[in-house]
């Protein structure tokens, strides 16, 4: 079945570093990838996607692609806030036994990110 | 409503005692997901309805676990005769489209948080 391996953290950064958190696939075919994070206190939410290979996902000043020669679909943003504190999660759908990508999720382990002033 | 709903947010109970969490997905969407989240850990997939039927209930860890979905919308989470290693957040979240959607994105819920003594 499709899997994840996220760099294990945690990651801390001064305001305005260059953040990179690494995040690897494996899969059978090219389905969408995702990033999720989650806030201090709030519930996880979407970050950006991609839904196929070659594409690059942004939002909020981060970005993704989605590189099927390395299986990598990294996180990385050019530089970092107080605001950005929070847990990453790497993320792709489930396969059925036909071969289809299905929208069950399987996510990484999280990676957590503490931006200090 | 706008969002996923989940209640309780909080549920502290003792070993041994019967546990009902409920999700109030986004109206219209008819996936509806079940995953759980430990400490430190990426959330782990429990079950998966779309519509009123369980469409995957591969991660419901053993026969404590149950999950209704019975008129399309609301779903509740069943946990039997509790045990302190089920202390976690629960998760719900819910998404458009049909099944074989990987590129959905899901909207999560903020979680029930459950604690075990």
């Amino acid at each position: 079945g499709n899997s994840v391996t996220q760099m294990e953290g945690p990651v801390t950064l001064s305001e305005e570093a260059f953040l990179t958190i690494n995040c690897t696939y494996t899969a059978t075919g090219y389905p969408s990838l995702f990033w999720y994070v989650q806030y201090p206190g709030e519930g996880l939410q979407l970050l950006l996607k991609a839904t196929k290979a070659d594409d690059k996902g942004s939002n909020k000043g981060f970005e993704a692609t989605y590189r099927k020669e390395t299986t990598s679909f990294h996180l990385e943003k050019g530089s970092v806030q107080v605001s950005d504190s929070a847990v990453y999660f790497c993320a792709l759908p489930g396969i059925t036994a036909g071969g289809t990508s299905y929208g069950k999720l399987t996510f990484g382990q999280g990676t957590i990110l503490t931006v200090h002033p | 409503g706008a969002g996923v709903s989940q209640t309780p947010s909080n549920k502290v109970t003792e070993k041994g005692k019967y546990v009902e969490l409920r999700c109030d997905p986004i109206s219209g969407h008819t996936a509806l997901y079940w995953y759980r989240q430990s400490l430190g850990q990426g959330p782990e997939f429990l079950i998966y309805f779309q519509g009123t039927g369980a469409a995957d209930d591969s991660g419901l860890p053993n026969d404590r676990f149950f999950a209704v979905r019975p008129e399309g919308s609301v779903s509740t989470l069943k946990i039997q005769r509790t045990e302190r290693g089920d202390s976690a957040v629960y998760l719900c979240a819910s998404s458009l489209g049909g099944p074989l959607s990987g590129a959905n994105v899901l909207t999560f819920g903020a979680g029930s948080r459950l604690t075990v003594l």
